[in-house]
């Protein structure tokens, strides 16, 4: 298997601008995670999923992050609109089943000038 | 809220020296720990999963304790390598059986040829 697969792995907008972060778990996975990693406050979870269906959205920061998995091979994370302090790595991980390994991509660093 | 910490936060040795890297959490309810590599621009390797009912595990040079009812777990890495250059981190999940994972601050590890 090819892993986590995310894109784009850079991406530099505009304060403003919408941004979409795009992840495809691990086949099989029934489970996926979006975090941030961010010097200051290090890797915080924002959402997951079990089997498409949003769990546990908590941690994420505002109105203006959402985050949608229309099928079991594909997520995204939208931010609308981005702002400075949204700039960060953002990781997106999958797992078997409940409390598995957690299997993460490489990430999408974002930059919000 | 459970807090995760590791000392010390950066960490250079010699080729072939056995290092230790700790990691404690505040509370000591938890499900399991998992440790993870974090190279620079990349994203986590996981490493080891140890169950909260198991006291070690073990990959090649690596080995994991655990002391559940510390709060304490430590990272053993045996002939330590160039390759080992990387970050460490250490994440833990609740009993609850929530899937948040909790991470450490990270132990930023050089091995000098």
């Amino acid at each position: 298997d090819a892993g986590v697969i995310q894109s784009p792995r850079h991406e530099v907008t505009e304060m403003g601008q919408e941004v979409t972060l795009r992840c495809k778990p691990i086949s099989g996975h029934d489970y996926l995670f979006w975090y941030r990693q961010t010097m200051m406050r290090g890797l915080e979870l924002l959402i997951y999923f079990n089997n498409n269906v949003p769990i546990d959205d908590s941690g994420m920061p505002e109105d203006r992050f959402s985050a949608k998995m229309p099928n079991a091979s594909f997520s995204t994370l939208k931010i609308q609109p981005s702002e400075p302090r949204d700039s960060a790595v953002y990781f997106c991980a999958s797992s078997f089943a409940a409390l598995y390994e957690q299997y993460f991509g490489p990430g999408t660093r974002l930059t919000v000038t | 809220k459970q807090e995760v910490t590791q000392i010390p936060a950066a960490l250079s040795v010699p080729e072939g020296e056995n290092l230790v890297l700790n990691c404690s959490f505040t509370d000591s309810a938890i499900y399991n720990l998992q440790w993870f590599r974090q190279d620079p621009g990349k994203g986590l390797t996981s490493l080891l999963l140890i169950q909260s009912s198991q006291r070690e595990q073990t990959s090649g040079r690596l080995n994991a304790s655990l002391d559940k009812s510390s709060g304490r777990s430590t990272l053993y890495i045996a002939a330590s390598q160039p390759g080992d250059s990387a970050t460490y981190l250490c994440a833990v999940t609740h009993q609850t059986g929530a899937n948040n994972l909790f991470f450490g601050t990270g132990t930023r590890l050089t091995v000098i040829p």
